[in-house]
């Protein structure tokens, strides 16, 4: 396609549930990038893959976060057992090769009730 | 790591002003300075980047000035319109994949 595409737009998951975020990026793109946004706050870096490989995932916050990207193209976040503090809205980016160019997609807005 | 600082957080400017946002940054290893625009409900659009072997750089009515000395970077907008109104984010990295974000300005362009 022609941009970073994010699915579901909005997730309502009730405290405790798991839930999974997608991210399809632009065709070609090398790099792709998971942030995390709070409400009235700049982009937190979560985690990193270039094609496959997961290489850098400083930013996830505690271990029920969970990145994939088996294939190279689309990528899975997934959150486990999902609470209160989580709810923000997580932007996933792509870029064809390196840290610039970046292409954000629209988000996934998640909130946990 | 990057820590990348942003003020002001909000900014009111009547239509046809312009609006300075600046940023500053701690890892002298930074050599690239993006910027991006947010509009509510969507994803962070670049709108003009700079990289750390030029002082300046201008397109239209946003220009981008970077000090690599003193560690720090603005956005310009002159001649301000209603549409320009969103959040607006700087960032920087080392081209390592590590780029990080100030926490955002809100610009209001009031007609």
């Amino acid at each position: 396609g022609a941009g970073v595409s994010q699915s579901p737009r909005y997730k309502v998951a009730k405290r405790g549930q798991d839930v999974a975020l997608r991210c399809d990026p632009i065709s070609g793109h090398v790099s792709l990038f998971w942030y995390q946004q709070a409400l009235g706050q700049g982009p937190e870096f979560l985690t990193y893959f270039q094609n496959e490989a997961q290489l850098d995932k400083s930013g996830l916050p505690s271990d029920r976060f969970f990145a994939e990207r088996p294939e190279g193209s689309v990528s899975t976040l997934k959150i486990q057992r999902t609470q209160q503090e989580d709810s923000a809205v997580y932007l996933c980016a792509s870029s064809l090769a390196g840290g610039y160019g970046y292409t954000f997609g629209s988000g996934t807005r998640l909130t946990v009730v | 790591g990057e820590n990348v600082e942003q003020h002001p957080s909000t900014l009111s400017v009547q239509e046809g002003d312009s609006a300075v946002i600046k940023c500053t940054y701690s890892d002298s290893a930074s050599n690239y300075f993006p910027w991006y625009k947010q509009e509510l409900g969507k994803g962070p659009q670049l709108i003009i980047d700079i990289r750390s072997n030029v002082g300046e750089k201008k397109d239209q009515r946003i220009a981008v000035t970077l000090n690599k000395t003193a560690k720090h970077f603005s956005l310009h907008i002159t001649e301000t319109q209603p549409e320009d109104s969103a959040v607006y984010f700087c960032a920087a990295s080392s081209m390592r994949n590590d780029m990080r974000f100030g926490a955002g300005t809100r610009l209001t362009v009031k007609p």
